[in-house]
Formats: C-alpha cells, sequence, structure tokens
C-alpha cells in the first residue's frame, strides 16, 4: 500500500473489554513497530517485530497487552481487560528491515478511549 | 526524571521568523537523534537525524547535537504558517531507529 494503514482510527470501549487494534505496514517492509502516545506524553516504545518474530518486546506495560504479526505483514495488538490508563493513541510503524539507519514510517493511529 | 526533557510550548511565532525548538537528555548512550513533525491526527514523519554530534542541514532546517552538554536543537528558518505542528525530539542507543525514546513535543504556531 501506499503508507502504514490502522484501524481503526477511533476506538471507544468500557473498562474491562477487550480490544484489538490493526496495522498493515507498507508493502515489503519487514520490521514493525508500535508506540503508545498518551495526552502530553511523548511515544512510548511498546514493540518491535522483526519479521514475525518479536525480538524487543520491554515496552509493554503489563501481561493484559499482546502482540502478534502474520506472514510478515499485518500486526494486531490486543488489550485484555481494559482500564482507563489505557486511553491513548496506539501508533504503527514500518521500515525496509530494521536496520539502525532506517527511516520508520508511521500510520496515523488508533485513538483509544476506556470510558 | 525523564530520559527525554521538551519544552510542550505552545510557541507562537509571526512568519518568517527563525524559531529555535530544543531537547535535553540524561541518557549518556544515546547516539542517534531525530527530529520528526507531527500534524494534528497524523503520524510523526521523520525530519531530521543526525548520527553522534554536529550540525546537519536541510533547506530550512538545520539540527543540532551538543553531546557534551546533552543538549540538542532544531532551527527552522523563514518559518511558514505551514510549518504549525507539533515537533517530536527523538533519541536511540547503538540500535538505531528500531527503540526510539521520544520528548513530549512542542507545538508551534506560525501566524500569517
Amino acid at each position: 500500500g501506499a503508507g502504514v494503514s490502522q484501524s481503526p482510527s477511533n476506538k471507544v470501549t468500557e473498562k474491562g473489554k477487550d480490544v484489538e487494534l490493526r496495522c498493515d505496514p507498507i508493502s515489503g517492509h519487514t520490521a514493525l513497530y508500535w508506540y503508545r502516545q498518551r495526552l502530553g506524553q511523548g511515544l512510548e516504545f511498546l514493540i518491535y517485530f522483526q519479521g514475525n518474530s518479536a525480538p524487543d518486546k520491554s515496552g509493554l506495560p503489563s501481561d493484559r497487552f499482546s502482540a502478534e504479526r502474520t506472514g510478515e505483514s499485518v500486526s494486531t495488538l490486543t488489550i485484555q481487560r481494559t482500564q482507563q490508563e489505557d486511553s491513548a493513541v496506539y501508533l504503527c510503524a514500518s521500515s525496509v528491515d530494521g536496520g539502525p539507519n532506517e527511516k520508520l514510517f508511521f500510520g496515523s493511529g488508533t485513538q483509544l478511549s476506556v470510558l | 526524571q525523564k530520559e527525554v526533557e521538551q519544552d510542550p510550548g505552545p510557541l507562537s511565532v509571526p512568519e518568517g521568523a527563525i524559531v529555535s525548538l530544543n531537547c535535553t537528555y540524561s541518557n549518556s548512550a544515546f547516539q542517534y537523534f531525530m527530529w520528526y513533525r507531527q500534524y494534528s491526527r497524523k503520524g510523526p514523519e521523520l525530519l531530521m537525524y543526525t548520527y553522534s554530534s554536529g550540525n546537519k542541514e536541510d533547506g530550512r532546517f538545520t539540527a543540532q547535537v551538543d553531546k557534551s552538554s546533552k543538549y540538542i536543537s532544531l532551527f527552522i528558518r523563514d518559518s511558514q504558517p505551514s510549518d504549525s505542528a507539533t515537533y517530536l525530539c527523538a533519541m536511540s542507543g547503538p540500535t538505531g531507529f528500531q527503540k526510539l525514546v521520544f520528548g513530549t513535543g512542542t507545538r508551534l504556531l506560525v501566524s500569517p
């Protein structure tokens, strides 16, 4: 595709519900990243995929958060038993091969609101 | 204390002004220094990056890194209303772009 695509663009859920956020990276990009942007705070690294493997998931804030990637393409970030502090914009990015100088291309994000 | 500190602004300037945006950091292991621009409801877009210390210029934009002071700057010359956005600094260690630490962003408003 032309860019990184994320869906849904907005998600409102009730506390305690599970949510799934989807990311379609740029075609051919092997590296994929998830970041979280809470109001008034900088982007926080969550997880990095190289292919379908996650060599670094150190940023996942708790075991309620999980992510997977299949076919070296689509990735899903799942948040179980959502809490109000999970409200944020969840951003996905991809790069060609995850090398140290490889530019990240970000999607427009999913705005998650937990009521 | 946050690893990266950035004044959230907003910073309001008239069109044509020179803009100076800054970040300080505490982690001496940072080697890659980047500036991203983020328009409302969009993802960040990389403007410039510098490896280690020094200056880098790209059109109206100049990035400076002073590792001795743990201080980085982005200068925008001849600012335009289209430059109005949030500017995020980001940094990383040897892994480069794989794992970035971001500042909170500075909101810039350029008035015609």
